[in-house]
C-alpha cells in the first residue's frame, strides 16, 4: 500500500453515460497526476496538478474528460459520454516536490488503479 | 521529445537465472530513468532511478540497472530470479525541469519458471 488510494477499483458503465473517479493522494504531498493504461501497453500521461491548479493537459484528454483537484487534496476525473475507447485502468500517482523552481526528482507514488469497463 | 523502448514484451527465465530486461531510451535533454514493477491488478511500484549521480544504479528486491548514455540504454538486471519476481515491468523517463510526467515503454513481461 504506497498511501495512495482511489474510488471506485472497478467500474462498468454503458456507453454515452458519465463516470467519475476520486484518487486521495499522500496528504503532504502537492503533485498529483493521472494516467491512462490501457491493455498491453504503459501508462501514458493525461493531466497533472501542483496544488489546486492543472499545469498540463495532454492531448489525450479529450473535452469529455475534465480533472478537478479543488482544494489541493483529493483530485476528481470525470468522463463525459463515455464510449468504449475509454475502456482502462485510470491511475493516479502523487509527488512531493521542490519549491522555487527547485529540481524535483522524487518518487511518485501510484495508487492501485481504477479499471473502467464501457460496454 | 522523450521516449523509451522497450525490447521484448515477454521474457522468461528459471528461478535463480540472470535476469535482464532491456530498455532504450530518447531524449534531447539529460534523462531521469526509472523502472517500475506492476503486479497483476495493482499500481505500479517503484524498483530504481536514475538522477544523474551513479551509473550503476541498485534498487529494492536484488534488482539493479546501469545507465550507459553512449548505448542510450537502462537496462534491468537481477542474478537470480525468483518465482515473486512474475509481473510487469516498465521502464520510464522524464525530464526534469518543467514537468516530472513519465513517459513509459510498452512494459515486458517476467515470467519465471521452476
Amino acid at each position: 500500500d504506497t498511501g495512495v488510494s482511489q474510488d471506485p477499483r472497478h467500474k462498468i458503465t454503458k456507453r454515452g453515460q458519465n463516470v467519475t473517479f476520486r484518487c486521495d493522494p499522500i496528504s503532504e504531498h502537492n503533485r498529483l497526476y493521472w494516467y491512462r493504461q490501457t491493455l498491453g501497453q504503459g501508462p501514458e500521461f493525461l493531466t497533472y496538478f501542483q496544488n489546486e491548479a492543472q499545469l498540463e493537459k495532454s492531448r489525450l484528454l479529450s473535452d469529455r474528460f475534465s480533472a478537478e483537484r479543488p482544494k489541493g487534496s483529493f483530485s476528481t476525473l470525470e468522463i463525459q459520454r463515455t464510449e468504449q475507447g475509454d475502456s482502462a485502468m485510470y491511475l493516479c500517482a502523487s509527488q512531493l516536490t521542490g519549491t522555487g523552481g527547485s529540481i524535483s526528482i522524487l518518487e511518485q507514488y501510484f495508487g492501485p488503479g481504477t479499471r473502467l469497463t464501457v460496454t | 521529445a522523450q521516449s523509451v523502448t522497450q525490447l521484448g514484451s515477454h521474457v522468461s527465465v528459471s528461478e535463480g537465472a540472470l535476469v535482464l530486461l532491456r530498455c532504450n531510451y530518447s531524449s534531447s535533454v539529460p534523462p531521469y530513468l526509472f523502472w517500475y514493477v506492476q503486479y497483476p491488478n495493482q499500481g505500479l511500484q517503484l524498483l530504481l532511478k536514475y538522477t544523474s549521480a551513479a551509473t550503476l544504479v541498485k534498487g529494492i528486491n536484488g534488482f539493479e540497472a546501469e545507465f550507459k548514455k553512449s548505448e542510450t540504454s537502462f537496462h534491468l538486471t537481477k542474478p537470480s530470479a525468483h518465482m515473486s519476481d512474475a509481473a510487469e515491468y516498465f521502464c520510464a523517463v522524464s525530464r526534469s525541469y518543467n514537468t516530472d510526467k513519465l513517459i513509459f515503454g510498452t512494459g515486458t513481461r517476467l515470467q519465471v519458471f521452476p
